[in-house]
């Protein structure tokens, strides 16, 4: 089955523990990427990446890091959260990223809360 | 920059009421335009898509339609179902970056 898979899907944490949410992909997708969904605020895109080693910053990309090493995985690590951090985020993939019309397939989400 | 606006929620309807929700974009250039829907606990679904002025998308009877000169891409249903409750985003799709509007929820009652 086709599918983006997010793990942990729940996470309460403290300020300042470094945490990973891995985001891996089963349909050799080149293009992935990263939002976080805030009430009022819809899904705003943290990180995407185009392709292996090729990542780029979205419109809050402050606090957060990614790595593309293959193409099915891609982690968002956060180095010192805090909690305006707390959120519900959300991976997705596209076959590609280039080319318009192609939509995005989303993950379940992580509901991550930041004491 | 590019951004999208959508009508504020929640919009509350009877079953078989019709259906708009309001969307319009600004974006340098030609993005594509999308609807996606989240269910209750689950991730975004797309519901519809377009690619270029004029196009139309269609699914599970809902329609919209990409429309240059006024910058819209509405989202109409004839006929709503309790279970097409759920909440709507509009997005456009510039090569990698994705942006949303920020979500109407419709609440469809028997």
């Amino acid at each position: 089955e086709a599918q983006v898979t997010q793990n942990p899907r729940y996470l309460i944490t403290v300020t300042g523990k470094k945490l990973t949410v891995t985001c891996s992909q089963n349909m050799n997708h080149e293009y992935m990427s990263w939002y976080r969904q805030d009430p009022g605020l819809g899904l705003r895109q943290i990180y995407y990446s185009m392709n292996v080693e090729v990542t780029d910053k979205g419109d809050v990309p402050e606090g957060y890091k990614v790595s593309r090493k293959e193409k099915r995985n891609f982690p968002l690590i956060l180095e010192s959260p805090s909690p305006n951090q707390t959120s519900l985020y959300f991976c997705a993939s596209s076959p590609t990223g280039g080319r318009g019309g192609q939509p995005q397939h989303f993950g379940d989400g992580t509901r991550l809360s930041i004491l | 920059g590019n951004s999208v606006t959508q009508m504020e929620g929640p919009v509350t309807l009877s079953e078989e009421a019709f259906l708009t929700i309001n969307c319009t974009y600004t974006a340098t250039g030609y993005p594509s335009l999308f609807w996606y829907v989240q269910y209750p606990g689950e991730g975004l679904q797309l519901l519809l898509k377009a690619t270029k002025a004029d196009d139309k998308g269609s699914n599970k009877g809902f329609e919209a339609t990409y429309r240059k000169e006024t910058t819209s891409f509405h989202l109409e249903k004839g006929s709503v179902q309790v279970s097409d409750s759920a909440v709507y985003f509009c997005a456009l799709r510039m090569g990698g970056k994705l942006i949303f509007g920020q979500g109407t929820e419709l609440s469809v009652k028997p």
